[in-house]
């Protein structure tokens, strides 16, 4: 599975759009965009994934840049509660056995 | 989303006991389930995929003798910590993938985790 590379952490104001950022430039043709975020001392929580085509949900956004090197999380109204670390990562989604690997991630912080 | 359930959510033991962790899938059926560990500040290890039914693929690293996985049901996967040490103090996350069909992306969810601490 292609690598990902994050910013460590972010700052984000209660109520104000936080748009975290992700590079993976090796992604291959048949990769989804994963994203995940973990609370302190929690079980890492599904956010969103997609292939090529901006999605959202309930929770946030994805924007995957045509070229699909790169993609942001817009999580659009930031509360104290989404403060937590913040995974992308990038995998095969379909049949066989691949798994999700974990880098650091990017611990976003939400100030009030 | 789907719902991964771990029991206990923490334990505390003797060195040289064994403990056993419970990971369900409570509203959909896992052919594949998975294994983490996390220590302090870091990131998520994988340990192990169990397949239902069959044997458990350890990752390079990982003793399959000390954490014993069993897959029995497309609901239940179980990990033993065999004559559990210091040093197993971790942090224990269970996964379960949601297949799909048609060919759309299938997805992790995660359970809430076990705290071990051995003493």
């Amino acid at each position: 599975d292609a690598k990902t590379t994050q910013p460590p952490s972010m700052d984000c104001a209660e109520g104000r759009a936080a748009n975290l950022p992700c590079n993976h430039s090796t992604i291959s043709g048949n990769e989804y965009v994963y994203w995940y975020r973990q609370i302190h001392s929690q079980g890492p929580q599904y956010i969103i994934h997609g292939l090529k085509n901006n999605e959202t949900n309930e929770m946030a956004s994805l924007i995957i840049t045509e070229d699909r090197k790169s993609s942001t999380l817009i999580l659009p109204h930031a509360t104290l509660r989404d403060t937590a670390v913040y995974y992308c990562i990038v995998r095969v989604a379909t049949g066989g056995y691949s798994t999700l690997t974990f880098g650091k991630g990017t611990m976003l912080l939400v100030s009030p | 989303g789907a719902v991964v359930s771990q029991h206990p959510s923490r334990v505390i033991c003797k060195s040289g006991t064994s403990v056993k962790i419970e990971c369900r899938s409570l509203d959909f059926q896992a052919t594949t389930m998975f294994w983490y560990r996390q220590f302090p500040k870091q990131s998520l290890m994988l340990m192990a995929t169990s397949n239902e039914g069959s044997k458990a693929t350890y990752e390079q690293g990982v003793e399959k003798d000390k954490f014993l996985i069993n897959h029995a049901s497309l609901t239940l996967s179980t990990l033993t910590v065999t004559s559990a040490h210091p040093e197993d103090s971790s942090f224990y996350i269970c996964s379960a993938r949601r297949g799909t069909s048609g060919g759309r992306a299938d997805t992790q969810y995660f359970g809430p985790g076990t705290r071990l601490t051995v003493l």
